[in-house]
């Protein structure tokens, strides 16, 4: 069965430094997104996207946050400097029509 | 802003016994999705509604979607251990496949043998 795979799976970095979080969806999905959840807190939307561009933001997504579909298959998430409170669990998803499937998550911890 | 009150926040029940979970709010959905997270992975899809009143079964667990698309509930019927973890309801708004969901804070459900 098709999934959701995120590399890495643990990212540790400098508070200050840029991350790239990167995706490969599902290969017939249409509906890409990033979620984020901090540790013991609730899973929280940050940005949509489809057909090459950003269709809907939180928030949260500031211009530190930046988003790319760099080829036919991944999707990633760049964080320019990174904070402290960035730390979280960073879930990429992806959809056909309304149901989202979820990557495992890559853990980002800023030092 | 969209929110959703599940509950309870925890339930610990033996293996056996029947259980309901909510999830609530004041703001109507297009569509509502269930998810079970165990830690440090992803949710994991296990079921979507879409019309009011709608009710799907999965096995010993039984979904329904209010009337007014306000509402969900999970019923588990004979509770097994394997059935423990993080139930996480999460809402769709009108644009469609372009919406970020709107998740619950999560029911965790611990079944003792």
């Amino acid at each position: 069965e098709p999934e959701v795979t995120q590399t890495p799976s643990h990212q540790v970095t400098q508070m200050g430094q840029e991350v790239i979080l990167r995706c490969v969806p599902i290969s017939n999905h249409l509906y890409f997104y990033w979620y984020r959840q901090i540790l013991g807190q609730k899973v929280e939307f940050l940005v949509s996207f489809y057909n090459n561009e950003i269709s809907e933001k939180s928030e949260i997504f500031d211009d530190q946050f930046s988003v790319e579909r760099p080829d036919g298959s991944n999707f990633t998430l760049k964080i320019r400097s990174t904070k402290l409170e960035d730390s979280a669990m960073y879930f990429c998803a992806c959809a056909v029509h309304n149901e989202q499937f979820f990557g495992p998550g890559t853990r980002l911890t800023v030092l | 802003t969209q929110l959703l009150e599940q509950s309870p926040q925890f339930l610990s029940i033996q293996e056996g016994e029947n259980l309901t979970v909510y999830c609530n709010s004041s703001s109507v959905f297009s569509s509502l999705q269930w998810y079970r997270q165990e830690p440090g992975e992803g949710p994991v899809l296990l079921v979507t509604v879409v019309t009011g009143g709608e009710v799907k079964k999965l096995k010993r667990l039984t979904f329904q979607f209010g009337d007014a698309r306000k509402d969900s509930s999970l019923h588990i019927t004979a509770a097994q251990p394997g059935d423990t973890g993080l139930y996480l309801c999460a809402g769709a708004g009108s644009g469609g496949g372009a919406d970020g969901l709107t998740f619950g804070k999560g029911t965790h459900l611990i079944i003792q043998p």
